[in-house]
């Protein structure tokens, strides 16, 4: 059973930028959330989607958007990178039938920019 | 919003002995409480969790108890081993989707 996957593994970018973030959510699972976890912190919650639509947003800038495809894979895309926009980028997923608490994560992609 | 607590921030311990973190959170309608063991290079791995409901739950060598009334909860590990070193997040977050909010992290280090 493939567990939550995330690609790449990592991503070097320039101020001003543009990203693209993918996550295949474990399987059996369709709703995808989106979190920043800067070094040394704990995970930041940045949005949620389930049947293709944002559910839930955290404390973050429009320059943070995502997407969901019929399959449940999910985006994640930031505009006019800034400086601080480096960390790592996890994705988790859970399923709506058997209860949203259990979030599952993936390995994350490491976003630098420079 | 909700706030999530954690202490300590790092904890050495021996291989062998017990270790304990402490998480407080803030707000009162939580009621999900998920502990979190990330390796380096890895994404948070779910090792235990608990609902409101229940005051302490236990999984071989890792136990968490929750105090909903001082709204803080901690974790448990009984016979450190080398392997339980790395970072432990805490968590809280309401039923059915709400976003979970994540302490700041203990690293542990459990010396052979």
């Amino acid at each position: 059973d493939a567990g939550v996957t995330q690609s790449p593994t990592h991503l070097i970018k320039t101020r001003g930028q543009q990203v693209t973030l993918r996550c295949s959510p474990k399987s059996g699972h369709d709703t995808v959330s989106w979190y920043q976890q800067a070094l040394g912190q704990g995970p930041q919650f940045i949005f949620q989607y389930y049947e293709e639509e944002e559910r839930q947003r955290g404390n973050f800038p429009d320059r943070f958007s995502g997407h969901q495809f019929p399959n449940y894979s999910s985006e994640l895309n930031v505009n006019a990178l800034l400086l601080g926009d480096s960390a790592l980028y996890l994705c988790a997923s859970s399923s709506r039938f058997v209860g949203l608490d259990e979030q599952f994560f993936g390995p994350g992609t490491r976003l630098t920019v420079l | 919003g909700e706030n999530v607590e954690q202490h300590p921030s790092t904890l050495s311990v021996q291989e062998g002995d017990s270790a304990v973190i402490k998480c407080t959170y803030s707000d009162s309608a939580s009621n999900y409480f998920p502990w979190y063991k990330q390796e380096l290079g890895k994404g948070p791995q779910l090792i235990i969790d608990i609902r409101s409901n229940v005051g302490e739950k236990k999984d071989q060598r890792i136990a968490v108890t929750l105090n909903k009334t001082a709204k803080h909860f901690s974790l448990h590990i009984t016979e450190t081993q080398p392997e339980d070193s790395a970072v432990y997040f805490c968590a809280a977050s309401r039923d059915y989707g709400q976003n979970f909010v994540f302490g700041p992290g203990t690293r542990l280090s459990v010396l052979p």
